[in-house]
């Protein structure tokens, strides 16, 4: 079973800090997504990434791809209120499309 | 004009009872899906259709019965249901790229409460 760990798993910030999720597996994905999911809502995509390395931003939304295509990374810099939410990170394993997701972040951001 | 809609959004019903939730997609997509995300916030695939055809199938108990009368519908039914049935259930849809998953577009998700 190819697993996606995710961590932290709850992260609480004050508004203007900085963080940094992270995304790994021990198999090398073809893509990699980061969703964002607010209560009562489903995810919504926020970046599709696919060459190892790349780096993507969006915002103060910064995702990377690791060189080997097993981890990934999203930092936020600046940490806004607006940005709590769940932030999932997803996988496909080269089998037919299947996207795994990983367990989530929840992140608070504090006033 | 929602994109993905499933219904209900809330179900609360006995042990033991049958229930079903629909979904409806208008993006034209060719894949559609159903997650199920428990209390911890895990979303796990439980089925695929492509142009109405299942292509995945996860380990699932087959309680869990979907259906696709058009690429534009996947529904659920659910037999006997459990209290470990608890749980939200999610409709995505997606335009399959080749061996890839595009994006996935969710429905807003059907809370499952079975007491």
């Amino acid at each position: 079973t190819q697993l996606l760990e995710q961590s932290p798993q709850f992260l609480s910030i004050q508004e203007g800090e900085n963080l940094t999720v992270y995304c790994n597996s021990s198999s090398v994905f073809s893509s990699l997504q980061w969703y964002r999911q607010e209560p009562g809502e489903g995810p919504v995509l926020l970046v599709t990434v696919v060459t190892g390395g790349e780096v993507k931003k969006l915002k103060r939304l910064t995702f990377q791809f690791g060189d080997a295509r097993k981890d990934s990374s999203l930092h936020i810099t600046a940490a806004q209120p607006g940005d709590t939410g769940l932030y999932l990170c997803a996988g496909s394993y080269n089998q037919g499309g299947k996207l795994i997701f990983g367990q989530g972040t929840e992140l608070s951001v504090k006033p | 004009d929602t994109a993905v809609s499933q219904t209900p959004k809330y179900l609360v019903t006995q042990m033991g009872n049958d229930k079903s939730i629909k979904c409806e997609q208008n993006l034209g997509h060719d894949t559609m899906y159903w997650y199920k995300q428990d209390s911890k916030k895990f979303l796990k695939i439980m089925f695929s259709y492509n142009n109405k055809e299942l292509i995945i199938n996860e380990t699932v108990p087959n309680r869990f019965s979907p259906k696709s009368p058009d690429k534009a519908h996947l529904n659920l039914h659910i037999n006997s249901l459990e209290l470990g049935d608890s749980a939200v259930y999610f409709c995505a849809s997606s335009q399959v790229l080749g061996l890839s998953t595009g994006e996935l577009f969710f429905g807003e998700g059907s809370r499952l409460t079975v007491l």
